[in-house]
């Protein structure tokens, strides 16, 4: 059964630091990944998606990579602010299959 | 703008009561929905895959007679949460997949709260 691991499960980081945030998986057998950020008591927003056969997807100050084979996953932000403050969750998708896998969340706090 | 509703966004209860949540795919229609519940700093876990027209799939461990789903139309999915009860209270998610992408959109959530 695939499994995702997302480290570190919490970070704080000062306003306008670069981070990354980490993501793994059991399973290489992926379809895609995605990548979502969740605000305290609100439903999830897709911040990325990296299709089995991309390296790479970047939206604005985000960028997210995906080494299928190695089973790793990274999103970086760039020049962070504190509206960036939020939990970031990965999913997978399996080939063949319907539901996501997701990660347990890595909690982001940028302190201004 | 929003690609999933959710309605409502929060609700409050007595315990042995039912309470319906719905959720609506607003950019495309959707032959499949997906039910997630979330309790405090965990992840989502997955209750079921509702299908349209048919019955939904349950996860291992999710009581079907406990939380109805219905899927009668390709824009909305219902979840009911018959005789609820204080344990039953979590935040639940609805979803609904891209057919092009295979991108999840999901909905705002619902607050549930049983006392």
């Amino acid at each position: 059964k695939q499994e995702v691991t997302q480290i570190p499960a919490a970070l704080s980081v000062p306003e306008g630091e670069n981070l990354v945030l980490n993501c793994s998986f059991t399973d290489s057998a992926i379809y895609n990944l995605q990548w979502f950020r969740q605000d305290p008591g609100k439903g999830l927003t897709s911040l990325l998606l990296i299709q089995s056969s991309q390296r790479e997807q970047t939206s604005g100050r985000l960028n997210a990579s995906l080494d299928k084979s190695s089973g790793r996953s990274t999103l970086y932000i760039a020049a962070s602010q504190p509206g960036d403050s939020a939990t970031y969750l990965c999913a997978v998708r399996q080939t063949g299959a319907n539901n996501l896998f997701f990660g347990t969340g890595t909690r982001l706090t940028v302190i201004p | 703008g929003a690609v999933v509703s959710q309605h409502p966004s929060r609700v409050i209860c007595k315990s042995g009561t039912s309470v319906k949540i719905e959720c609506r795919s607003l950019d495309f229609q959707a032959t499949t929905m997906f039910w997630y519940r979330q309790f405090p700093k965990q992840s989502l876990m997955l209750m079921a895959t509702s299908n349209e027209g048919s019955k939904a799939t349950y996860e291992q461990g999710v009581e079907k007679d406990k939380f109805l789903i219905n899927h009668a139309s390709l824009t909305l999915s219902t979840l009911t949460v018959t005789s609820a009860h204080p344990e039953d209270s979590s935040f639940y998610i609805c979803s609904t997949t891209s057919a092009f992408t295979y991108e999840q959109y999901f909905g705002p959530g619902t607050r549930l709260t049983v006392t």
